[in-house]
């Protein structure tokens, strides 16, 4: 069945640091890739996405690449900020019945 | 934002006891889902429901049921709960096409003593 990997945090960095969050997945046919977001005491918020192989989701500065050769979706950012603190998620959508599947989520905090 | 919303947003109830948790949408979206979420595990999906009274389980399904009689409403019932489904649940909903990925709830946090 389909499923997500993503690198197990906690991720903690200075404010201005890069980040890079790497996702790998396995699944059946083509997917469409995602990153949530979730800050604390929320629910999960979508962060970007991307819908077919090379496509490039963007959005608040992080950036992933769909690499469909080495079924990778790695998050990145430039230069972090404090308030990027939060849990990312990883997460895919397969098949005919609309679900997402996700990966385990990595913590990051971003100290001042 | 997207219209969607949980009740309760706290619980806390008692072994064996039934309790249901209520997912209210109003965007007219199809598909609906609950996840939980616990710590290690990420999100793992409860139930889903693609229509009303059109329900399927997902990969943790046993001890809880669900039903969908309005295209708004998603019902989350844990017949006897039990300490092992003390967790945060989060409602989600999807259009048609999954491309553009879930809306989510705020989340439950139940706890059973």
């Amino acid at each position: 069945g389909d499923s997500v990997t993503q690198m197990e945090g906690p991720v903690t960095l200075s404010e201005e640091a890069c980040l890079t969050i790497n996702c790998t997945y396995t699944a059946t046919g083509y997917p469409s890739l995602f990153w949530y977001v979730q800050y604390p005491g929320e629910g999960l918020q979508l962060l970007l996405k991307a819908t077919k192989a090379d496509d490039k989701g963007s959005n608040k500065g992080f950036e992933a690449t769909y690499r469909k050769e080495t079924t990778s979706f790695h998050l990145e950012k430039g230069s972090v900020q404090v308030s990027d603190s939060a849990v990312y998620f990883c997460a895919l959508s397969g098949g005919s019945n609309y679900k997402l599947t996700f990966g385990k989520g990595t913590l990051l905090t971003v100290n001042p | 934002d997207a219209g969607i919303t949980q009740s309760p947003r706290h619980k806390v109830t008692e072994t064996g006891t039934p309790v249901t948790l209520r997912c209210h949408q109003t965007e007219n979206h199809r598909y609906m889902y609950w996840y939980r979420q616990d710590p290690g595990h990420g999100l793992r999906l409860i139930h889903y429901s693609y229509g009303v009274k059109d329900t399927d389980k997902g990969e943790v399904s046993d001890g809880y049921s669900v039903s969908r009689s309005k295209t708004e409403d998603f019902l989350l019932t844990l017949e006897s709960a039990t300490s092992s489904q003390t967790s945060v649940y989060f409602c989600a909903i999807s259009e048609s096409d999954s491309n553009y990925g879930y809306t989510f709830g705020s989340g439950t946090r139940l706890t059973v003593v």
